[in-house]
């Protein structure tokens, strides 16, 4: 059975760094596209973006700027960075595994979520 | 970006009821769509992808159709365990993005 499980700071101050983690058990982690999305609390779902193998990411371009996401495929975890964080990225970050089936894009596992807020 | 358009915002519903939800991209997606179910406090459970296609273990109940740009996610017959949130997700151009979301409420 696939297991994420997202942690990091639950509360980080304005203009700096959002740092997550989510370890990946019961799969291997090479051979998926692995995503991280929020939300919000009461709003929808935003996709911040996807990190495939080595430095093969694609980002949202609402965010490209401040967003970096890796694999470390050793530790089978991959890693999301926001910089210059505001009060708008306090969300509920998941990370999410996409499904190999056509082109690849529905998330068939997830995380159960890890709130952030953002406050001085 | 593709806007992804679900309607209603908000269905009341009684337990047994035919409920159909419909979601519209604002550009030609294909079938590359999917459908999820979210519950308070949970992540997003996958229940079609593809348009179409059930995903593994969800009840036969759900169904979904269409293409282009027109989508919509059907529940036979609704039960307790339905009342929640979906969204619909276009994975055809990046960035993917979601509906707003359709809440089912007990009538």
């Amino acid at each position: 059975q696939v297991q994420l499980q997202e942690s990091g700071p639950g509360l980080v101050k304005p203009s700096e760094t959002l740092s997550l983690t989510c370890i990946v058990s019961g799969d291997s982690i090479n051979s998926y596209y692995w995503s991280w999305i929020r939300q919000p609390a009461g709003k929808g779902l935003e996709w911040v973006g996807r990190v495939y193998n080595r430095g093969n990411t694609k980002y949202n371009p609402s965010l490209k700027s401040r967003v970096t996401m890796s694999l470390d495929t050793s530790k089978k975890q991959l890693s999301l960075k926001l910089s210059s964080v505001t009060a708008a990225d306090t969300a509920v970050y998941y990370c999410a595994r996409v499904k190999l089936s056509g082109a690849w894009g529905a998330f068939d596992y997830w995380g159960q979520g890890i709130l952030v807020t953002v406050s001085s | 970006d593709i806007q992804m358009t679900q309607s209603p915002s908000t269905l009341s519903a009684s337990v047994g009821d035919r409920v159909t939800i419909t979601c519209r991209a604002s550009q030609s997606i294909s079938t590359w769509l999917a459908w999820y179910q979210q519950k308070p406090g949970k992540a997003p459970n996958l229940l079609i992808y593809e348009a179409s296609t059930l995903e593994s273990g969800v009840p036969s109940r759900f169904s979904g159709s269409g293409s282009g740009t027109e989508f919509t996610l059907t529940i036979s017959s609704l039960q307790p365990d339905d009342f929640a949130t979906y969204y619909c997700q276009q994975y055809d151009n990046y960035p993917w993005t979601f509906g707003q979301g359709t809440k089912v409420e007990i009538k």
